[in-house]
């Protein structure tokens, strides 16, 4: 089983810029959460996605947008990227909305020049 | 105030010594505890997960709930230099969706 796995591993972008980050949950969850991770800091709900559809979202802005597909693998879409967007992206998968998330991916590290 | 507060560290032990970790929080209504580990450059695991208040065991690590006082600790025994990670607090509500993280403290365990 090879876990939640997420794409890319690095990237960099430049201000004002759009990214999509992706993410396929461990065999068998149907529920996938995006968390934002500056450095030095816990982790942020962006939000989660269940049956295709956002279920909760955190306190980010309209420019964080997401997809969840029939396979349960998940996108996370941010437009005019600034600097402050930096940080490690976190993709989480759980079995059933509300249900604690047990796995994590290793992250996508966005930096913003 | 953020909902979660945590000591950042670093904390600095040598091994074979007790660790403890700790976190408030102010939302009365959380009732899901959880412990993560993260190491550098990686994705957070999930060490122990608590229902409410009490205490609960898994092998080296005991994570306690006081929820009258807000409060919840980690405790680590034997501490081993693969035990150096940061350790995030995390908590939720029933119903709730979303998890609520503490900053994450920094622990080196010294040979």
């Amino acid at each position: 089983d090879a876990g939640v796995t997420q794409s890319p591993t690095h990237l960099i972008k430049t201000r004002g810029q759009q990214v999509t980050l992706r993410c396929s949950p461990k065999s068998g969850h149907d529920t996938v959460s995006w968390y934002q991770q500056a450095l030095g800091q816990g982790p942020q709900f962006i939000f989660q996605y269940y049956e295709e559809e956002e279920r909760q979202r955190g306190n980010f802005p309209d420019r964080f947008s997401g997809h969840q597909f029939p396979n349960y693998s998940s996108e996370l879409n941010v437009n005019a990227l600034l600097l402050g967007d930096s940080a490690l992206y976190l993709c989480a998968s759980s079995s059933g909305q509300g249900a604690t998330e047990a796995f994590f991916g290793q992250g996508t590290r966005l930096t913003v020049v | 105030q953020k909902e979660v507060e945590q000591d950042p560290g670093p904390l600095s032990v040598p091994e074979g010594a007790i660790v403890s970790l700790n976190c408030t929080y102010s939302n009365s209504a959380f009732q899901y505890f959880m412990w993560y580990r993260q190491y550098s450059r990686k994705g957070p695991e999930l060490l122990m997960y608590t229902y409410s208040s009490g205490n609960k065991e898994d092998g080296r690590f005991t994570a306690q709930v006081d929820k009258s006082s807000k409060y919840i600790s980690l405790f680590i025994r034997d501490s081993q230099p693969s035990d150096s990670a940061t350790y995030l607090c995390a908590m939720r509500r029933t119903g709730g969706f979303k998890t609520i993280f503490g900053a994450g403290t920094r622990l080196f365990v010294k040979a």
